[in-house]
């Protein structure tokens, strides 16, 4: 168990629909990350929080969204979705920026299934 | 861009045949690289942190090695417990952000 925690494990929706994804960091973690897992992708970098702040932005659509709460929990929006959206979506946090903070810890991740 | 190349794709070993998984990276001014051991449906599970070439880091049957262009993952007589996915991943400086740019991963079968 790497402490970080992520609802819901398992979601189904319909195309078009929104939906929201939570994680809880490890605790003293200040970092978050969100990460997409699909067959043909791999691991994909989406968005970083630190402290509550973006710090850095991959791949991620402009119909996602994210943010991190004064609790350092965290929120993945997906909206508009697509029948390509249908992936793993994992959340991940690290104490903090410098060399001691870079190791990432993943949660066990939302599967979403868009029908 | 960064980029991270693991080979081979797929693995099939024998219980206690041993070998070894590579992972190639092109990265300006790499910041560490990493190892993950993932179980299907499963987050990725931390191994080990590489900073430097030369470097060198060991857990039970697994030992991590870094040189300037590649990392390998040596796996020392194989049970079937450690059948899993191993993933790599770089980290270079950025003006802000601690993002990993993953490998497609080594899919690892070991055999009774």
């Amino acid at each position: 168990d790497s402490g970080v925690t992520q609802t819901p494990k398992h979601l189904i929706t319909a195309t078009g629909q929104r939906v929201t994804l939570r994680c809880s960091p490890r605790s003293g973690d200040l970092s978050v990350y969100w990460y997409q897992q699909s067959l043909d992708q791999g691991l994909q970098f989406l968005i970083q929080y630190y402290n509550g702040e973006e710090r850095a932005k991959g791949n991620i659509l402009e119909r996602f969204s994210a943010q991190q709460f004064p609790d350092l929990h965290s929120e993945l929006n997906l909206s508009s979705l697509e029948l390509g959206d249908s992936a793993l979506y994992f959340c991940a946090s690290s104490p903090g920026q410098g060399k001691a903070g870079n190791t990432i810890y993943f949660g066990e991740g939302s599967w979403l299934t868009v029908v | 861009e960064d980029q991270v190349t693991q080979s081979p794709e797929a693995l099939r070993l024998q219980e206690g045949e041993s070998s070894s998984l590579n992972c190639s990276y092109t990265v300006s001014g790499l910041r560490g690289l990493f190892w993950y051991r993932q179980d299907p449906g499963k987050g990725p599970e931390f191994l080990f942190t590489l900073y430097s070439a030369g470097e060198e880091k060991e857990k039970e049957r697994l030992k991590a090695t870094l040189t300037k262009k590649e990392s390998f993952l040596h796996i020392t007589a194989p049970k079937p417990e450690d059948s899993a996915t191993y993933l790599c991943a770089v980290r270079r400086p950025d003006n802000a952000g601690n993002m990993l740019t993953f490998g497609g991963g080594t899919r690892l079968m070991v055999k009774p």
